[in-house]
């Protein structure tokens, strides 16, 4: 069974550049989460998709960073004019959230490792 | 604020002890508690969750205590493996909130 997947595994930009991070979540999962990770930290929350909509973009940094997921399914972070402190791994997970207030066994995938020179 | 902590200095054991790993938490309620695993280069694995009204949870060699009066929760391996040697992060979700709220893990390292 295929878990889930993210695209590129390593991504080099230069400082002003936009990027598009891509995660395939399990099949069926009605929850999609993006993370950030540091170094020595754990991951910190960025955005929640239920389906296709947004229900929590607390995380996001600021109006720099925009996440879609228009099918339901596959889902893309987007970063415009990326700075240096952007360098980080971006991690992916899926839930299926049964229940309404349920808690969310989340399915990671292996990340992509963003550096912005 | 609200914070986790995690023994952030690694915790050195020999194989077929028990490691014991700590997560305290201050001005959070979280509902459910959860213990990922995550290995060099890879993202967390899933390992257990336990609810706000439970006290243990046990899964084979895996054991997590839920003090919600201590604001604490404890992880143990029993007989320990090397294979065991990773970084263990716990997570706080708090009811209707859906995001988890990690600590920065604890490095562990079992020696043969």
């Amino acid at each position: 069974g295929a878990g889930v997947s993210q695209t590129p595994s390593n991504k080099v930009t230069e400082k002003g550049k936009y990027v598009e991070l891509r995660c395939d979540p399990i099949s069926g999962h009605t929850a999609l989460y993006w993370y950030r990770q540091s170094l020595g930290q754990g991951p910190e929350f960025l955005i929640y998709f239920q389906g296709t909509g947004a229900a929590d973009d607390s995380g996001l940094p600021n109006d720099r960073f925009f996440a879609v997921r228009p099918e339901g399914s596959v889902s893309t972070l987007k970063i415009q004019r990326t700075e240096r402190g952007d360098s980080a791994v971006y991690l992916c997970a899926s839930s299926l959230r049964l229940l309404a207030g349920g808690p969310s066994e989340q399915f990671f995938g292996p990340g992509t490792r963003l550096t912005v020179l | 604020s609200q914070k986790i902590e995690q023994n952030s200095e690694a915790l050195n054991i020999q194989e077929g002890k028990t490691a014991t790993l700590t997560c305290n938490y201050t001005n959070y309620s979280p509902a459910y508690l959860q213990w990922y695993r995550q290995d060099p280069g890879r993202g967390p694995v899933f390992l257990l969750l336990i609810r706000e009204n439970e006290k243990e949870k046990r899964k084979e060699r895996l054991k997590v205590t839920f003090d919600t009066t201590l604001k604490q929760s404890l992880f143990h391996i029993t007989a320990s493996q090397p294979a065991d040697s990773a970084t263990y992060l716990c997570a706080l979700e708090a009811t209707g909130f859906q995001k988890l709220v990690f600590g920065t893990g604890t490095r562990l390292l079992v020696s043969p």
